[in-house]
């Protein structure tokens, strides 16, 4: 079975502080990818990352960083000098290309609420 | 820019009544999926589709709810009849053809409210 989890619910912090989500997946199968999606206060859901199994090399874009760590099956997702505008519910997923292809798997969302 | 559309935006009906939502894909894309999202079951996966076949509707409840995808431009999910536990936001994405490199993109979303 594949599973996603998000432990943490709600984060808040305060602007220009760092903030790391956390994301910590389950799965069998050799060959798999991650995502992460931000779903802002509108409501659509915005494609951020994705990165397959066999590559874990920490990506950076901008002010967000990502760490993928095979040995603990984590995904980590890193904002740094968060900014208001970063509020939002952020989700991971894993999809597997074994089993059910094109299924993402999502967890549960972390409600990240940056105050002025 | 190429964007999942979706339509209608917002809908609320009554009990019983037939709803349908629509969706139009990325240009290109050959694969799409309906999602539904719930405070308490966070987002499900209903149905997908691949090159316009229905490839997994184990998600979706057989008995009211029904996916097809008449043209590679439009995908539409209908409930019929609706009730009240269908009230929720769904989720149109789509799939680019290199199953590899796949990203789901998705639309805005259709806000159900079953009265």
């Amino acid at each position: 079975a594949q599973k996603v989890t998000q432990a943490q619910t709600e984060i808040s912090v305060v602007e220009k502080e760092d903030v790391t989500l956390d994301c910590v997946y389950e799965t069998r199968d050799t060959t798999y990818y991650l995502f992460w999606y931000k779903q802002p206060p509108s409501g659509e859901l915005v494609f951020l990352i994705r990165r397959n199994s066999f590559d874990e090399q920490n990506e950076i874009s901008g002010r967000y960083s990502w760490n993928f760590q095979k040995s603990t099956s984590s995904f980590n997702f890193t904002i740094t000098a968060s900014q208001v505008v970063d509020s939002a519910v952020y989700f991971c997923a894993l999809r597997s290309l074994i089993q059910g292809a094109q299924k993402l798997v999502f967890g549960q969302g972390t409600r990240l609420t940056i105050n002025p | 820019d190429a964007r999942v559309t979706q339509t209608p935006r917002h809908k609320v009906t009554e009990m019983g009544q037939e709803v349908t939502m629509r969706c139009q894909p990325i240009l290109g894309h050959n694969t799409v999926f309906w999602y539904r999202q719930t405070m308490m079951q966070g987002l499900e996966l209903l149905a997908y589709f691949r090159n316009r076949a229905p490839l997994d509707d184990s998600g979706m409840p057989k008995d009211r709810f029904s996916a097809e995808m008449p043209d590679a431009t439009l995908a539409t999910l209908k409930i019929q009849p609706s009730e009240p536990r269908d009230s929720a936001v769904y989720f149109c994405a789509s799939g680019s053809r290199d199953l590899l490199k796949e990203t789901q993109y998705f639309g805005p979303g259709t806000r159900l409210l079953v009265l």
